[in-house]
């Protein structure tokens, strides 16, 4: 069955340092998420993306987030200047089309020192 | 904000028996629903959905109900099976938004014994 992918599956920077982080969505799928759970908080939505751009960005996607997508299979999540707070999973989802379902990643634990 | 709440956060289960996890939302904008499962160190696996103009959905074991009125809905397994033990997480979509984005809420931990 087809599947998202994430890379890596343990992201350790320093505070201040940009991060990249990857994912390959499902091939067929048209529309791309990024998502974070904080340890012991619930799954937050941070941004969509079809058609070459954003269609909606929760208030947590500030300035310091960037998405985009490189090529016809990557999907990638930028933090220009990490902080502390932004230790968390952020998972990566992707849906045939907005009323589909979406289909998850497993995860990039990142974890900023 | 918690739009979408899930006020168990354990629930255990013996197996063979039925299991119901509830979710209450508060956004009468929601129209798409849908539960996941998910095992420690991996994402969230789409599980099943029901749209607004539908009062049940099934798949299998699992079944879903909505009750618009009271704003709630809930997950049914019968019959639960050792595998089923993972944490349930309840979304909603408001179609409003242009994103798509999902809103979950914190999850109950389900626990399906011997």
């Amino acid at each position: 069955e087809p599947e998202v992918t994430q890379t890596p599956s343990h992201q350790v920077t320093q505070m201040g340092q940009e991060v990249i982080l990857r994912c390959v969505p499902i091939s067929n799928h048209l529309y791309f998420y990024w998502y974070r759970q904080i340890l012991g908080q619930k799954v937050e939505f941070l941004v969509s993306f079809y058609n070459n751009e954003i269609s909606e960005k929760s208030e947590i996607f500030d300035d310091q987030f960037s998405v985009e997508r490189p090529d016809g299979s990557n999907f990638t999540l930028k933090i220009r200047s990490t902080k502390l707070e932004d230790s968390a999973m952020y998972f990566c989802a992707s849906s045939e089309s907005g009323i589909q379902p979406q289909h998850f990643g497993d995860g990039t634990r990142l974890s900023i020192l | 904000d918690q739009q979408v709440k899930q006020n168990s956060p354990s629930l255990s289960v013996q197996e063979g028996r039925i299991s119901i996890l509830n979710c209450d939302y508060t956004n009468s904008m929601f129209d798409y629903f849908l539960w996941y499962k998910k095992y420690p160190a991996e994402g969230p696996t789409f599980l099943i959905s029901i749209s607004s103009i539908k009062d049940k959905n099934e798949d299998g074991r699992f079944t879903v109900f909505l009750n618009k009125s009271a704003k709630h809905l809930s997950l049914h397994i019968v019959p639960s099976q050792p595998g089923d033990s993972a944490v349930y997480f309840c979304a909603a979509s408001d179609p409003s938004n242009s994103g798509y984005a999902l809103n979950f809420g914190k999850g109950t931990s389900l626990l399906v014994t011997p």
